[in-house]
């Protein structure tokens, strides 16, 4: 089995404040996500990449940035941090592209001040 | 573009009860339909997955699709207190080769 590692769990920042997560994945596996989920509600698309150096912007990408430094790792940066995405930021992993199980990480709670 | 709809929000049933969510979409071409579970403060885990019209049983799970009318949906069997949580419905979009998450229905099993 493989596992995902997300970092930091809790992420507070001020207003403006660029800010980074970081993911890490040990399934060996092509395909990786961030997904931000807000409270009690279904996940939405921020950034994808099908393989190392790829990168792909889904539908809420408009105020990230992300990078795949390596297969194993995947990070994303809030580029200008607002009250309004105080939520839950969840990186995901899968063997390949849509089609396979998508593994998810423990989450990092961003809180905006 | 998909639109993937859940309902109910939220279900309240009895432990040992038959649960059924349920989930709409839009793309007709969609391939790929996913149930992922979500406890509270953890991480989502898929459940269940279809790819073909019918139905799929494992265990006191059952997942239907019927690609004709947009429609897919989760039953759960002898439902348990361990079966509360957040189910997240999941279709693939065609166009983009994504897939788009539903709101999800939040389940919650009474002892």
């Amino acid at each position: 089995g493989g596992i995902i590692t997300q970092t930091p769990k809790f992420l507070i920042g001020q207003e403006g404040q660029k800010l980074t997560l970081k993911c890490q994945q040990n399934f060996n596996h092509d395909t990786m996500y961030w997904y931000r989920q807000d409270s009690g509600k279904g996940l939405r698309l921020i950034y994808y990449s099908i393989t190392e150096n790829d990168l792909q912007k889904g539908d809420l990408s408009e105020g990230y940035d992300a990078s795949r430094e390596k297969k194993s790792s995947f990070s994303l940066t809030v580029t200008s941090a607002q009250k309004n995405e105080m939520a839950v930021f969840l990186c995901a992993s899968s063997i390949r592209d849509w089609g396979y199980e998508q593994y998810f990480g423990p989450g990092t709670r961003l809180t905006v001040l | 573009q998909q639109n993937v709809q859940q309902s109910p929000e939220s279900l309240i049933v009895p432990e040992g009860a038959r649960t059924s969510l349920n989930c709409t979409f839009s793309d007709s071409a969609s391939q790929y339909f996913w149930w992922y579970r979500q406890h509270s403060g953890k991480a989502p885990k898929a459940l269940m997955s279809i790819f073909s019209n019918g139905e799929k049983e494992e265990g006191r799970f059952t997942i239907h699709l019927n690609k004709a009318s947009l429609h897919f949906s989760l039953h759960i069997r002898d439902s348990q207190p361990s079966d509360s949580a957040l189910y997240l419905c999941a279709a693939h979009n065609t166009n983009t080769g994504k897939l788009t998450f539903g709101d999800g229905t939040v389940l919650t099993v009474k002892p």
